[in-house]
């Protein structure tokens, strides 16, 4: 079967960096997406990666290794408004997103 | 209106009840997607239209029905739902054509079966 996964939750302090890893195993790729959601709203787009290797994006960055079925989102510099949930999501070989439960991050003054 | 928008953002319905969900996308694309999004489990995959044709269910209830009479305009018709189908319920769009194209989600609505 496919299967995504994620931390349920994770918990760090402003200012500071966190790594939320995703590990997946699925029927064909063609990209992983990282998303944003914070509570009562809708998700956000982050990033994408589909070859192996970092993309920087500002304050977020994110890693890709295809050999290892591995994906982790970086955030530098925490603020309090990046207290949200961060879903891990793959695209298989019938170009369906598989998504990972997500997971909550808490951000300490 | 930009984006994507979903109504009504709350619903109470008995189970007897039948309801529409409504999803309108201004971004021009031409796929178009249901989620159900259940507390602490992966958002789940319900109706995929492509070019406005359905391609995928993923074997949802007959209970969920959906429509798309145009690109811009998707919905979910709802009936003789049960309790456990209470849920946030989300829209998507995209563009098919590119594996790389982010799908742009509605705020969802907020689905309680009593």
């Amino acid at each position: 079967g496919q299967n995504i996964d994620q931390p349920t939750e994770m918990t760090a302090t402003e200012g500071a960096i966190v790594q939320i890893n995703c590990t997946y195993q699925t029927s064909g790729f063609n990209g992983l997406f990282w998303y944003q959601q914070h509570a009562g709203e809708a998700p956000t787009f982050l990033s994408y990666n589909v070859l192996d290797g970092l993309e920087e994006k500002g304050r977020f960055s994110s890693f890709l290794s295809r050999s290892k079925g591995y994906s982790y989102l970086l955030l530098k510099e925490l603020q309090m408004k990046d207290s949200a949930s961060y879903l891990c999501a793959v695209m298989d070989s019938n170009y369906q997103l598989i998504w990972g439960a997500g997971t909550k991050l808490i951000i300490k003054p | 209106e930009t984006g994507v928008t979903q109504t009504p953002r709350h619903l109470v319905m008995g189970m007897t009840n039948k309801k529409s969900l409504k999803c309108e996308q201004h971004l021009g694309h031409n796929a178009m997607y249901w989620y159900k999004q259940s507390a602490k489990k992966p958002l789940e995959l319900m109706f995929v239209y492509s070019l406005e044709e359905r391609v995928e269910n993923n074997s949802v209830p007959s209970r969920f029905s959906p429509e798309c009479p145009n690109s811009s305009h998707l919905f979910l018709h709802l009936h003789t739902l049960q309790p456990e189908d209470s849920a946030l319920y989300l829209c998507a769009s995209s563009q098919a054509e590119a594996s790389s194209y982010e799908q742009y989600f509605g705020p969802g609505t907020r689905l309680t079966v009593t």
